[in-house]
């Protein structure tokens, strides 16, 4: 169990939107911290694909963009391509117990 | 450009002290958050500890009677002591750059990941 919670799968086709949720508290991403996501494919180490709930690293498509709203926020790929499939991790701060950098167990994507 | 490597015992015995190193290769005025994370099939990706230049260093309230975190400025060194291990410290550990202010910390650089077993 984690205090970020992040569906276990989603699946879409090439071509599509699919949209990875992220819901946490007002400890983390209500206290207005900011939400990192990674990627990881099987065997390597992951990859930060957005941080401050919005902003992409350089190189990073513009396929995948991040947004926030409350207690939540959300991945979303645009034009889901096969290189996408895999693991997906929310990432935040939590001011419980003097603070800590929390992560969701993570969402694995399936490109049908 | 800046890459990391994680370097140490595969195997840990249950009770004994795991203990890991990562060169980093960094301006010595950045504040960048060198941090240890580890990922276990049990629990995912889990922050354990960070070490900065400017002497800094924070590690999890879940891990802190155990842990100790290290970065040596004029070897350029990340170092992970972590005391009386269980089977449950079995898991993949990482060596990260964390950049940002420290609500808003992104894990940028990843080294490739040691794995640490711990049993008998």
């Amino acid at each position: 169990q984690s205090v970020l919670t992040q569906p276990p799968s989603v699946s879409g086709a090439p071509g599509q939107t699919i949209t990875i949720s992220c819901t946490g508290s007002s400890s983390n991403i209500g206290a207005d911290y900011g939400v990192q996501w990674y990627q990881q494919v099987p065997g390597s180490a992951p990859k930060l694909l957005i941080y401050s709930n919005i902003n992409r690293p350089s190189g990073v498509p513009d396929r995948f963009s991040g947004s926030k709203s409350g207690t939540s926020a959300s991945l979303a790929i645009t034009g889901l391509q096969a290189e996408d499939e895999a693991d997906y991790y929310c990432q935040s701060y939590d001011n419980r117990l003097s603070g800590s950098y929390v992560f969701g167990l993570g969402t694995k994507v399936t490109v049908l | 450009q800046v890459q990391l490597q994680e370097s140490g015992p595969g195997l840990v015995k249950p009770s004994e002290t795991l203990s890991l190193t990562c060169t980093v290769s960094d301006d010595p005025n950045s504040d960048h958050y060198w941090s240890w994370i580890r990922q276990s099939p049990g629990k995912g990706l889990e922050w354990i500890a960070y070490g900065q230049h400017n002497g800094n260093k924070y590690d999890s309230p879940s891990l802190r009677s155990r842990v100790t975190i290290s970065l040596d400025r004029t070897k350029n060194q990340l170092s992970l002591r972590l005391r009386s291990v269980t089977p449950a410290d079995t898991a993949v550990y990482f060596c990260v750059r964390g950049s940002g202010h420290y609500t808003r910390v992104g894990f940028d650089l990843w080294g490739p990941g040691i794995l640490v077993t711990v049993s008998s």
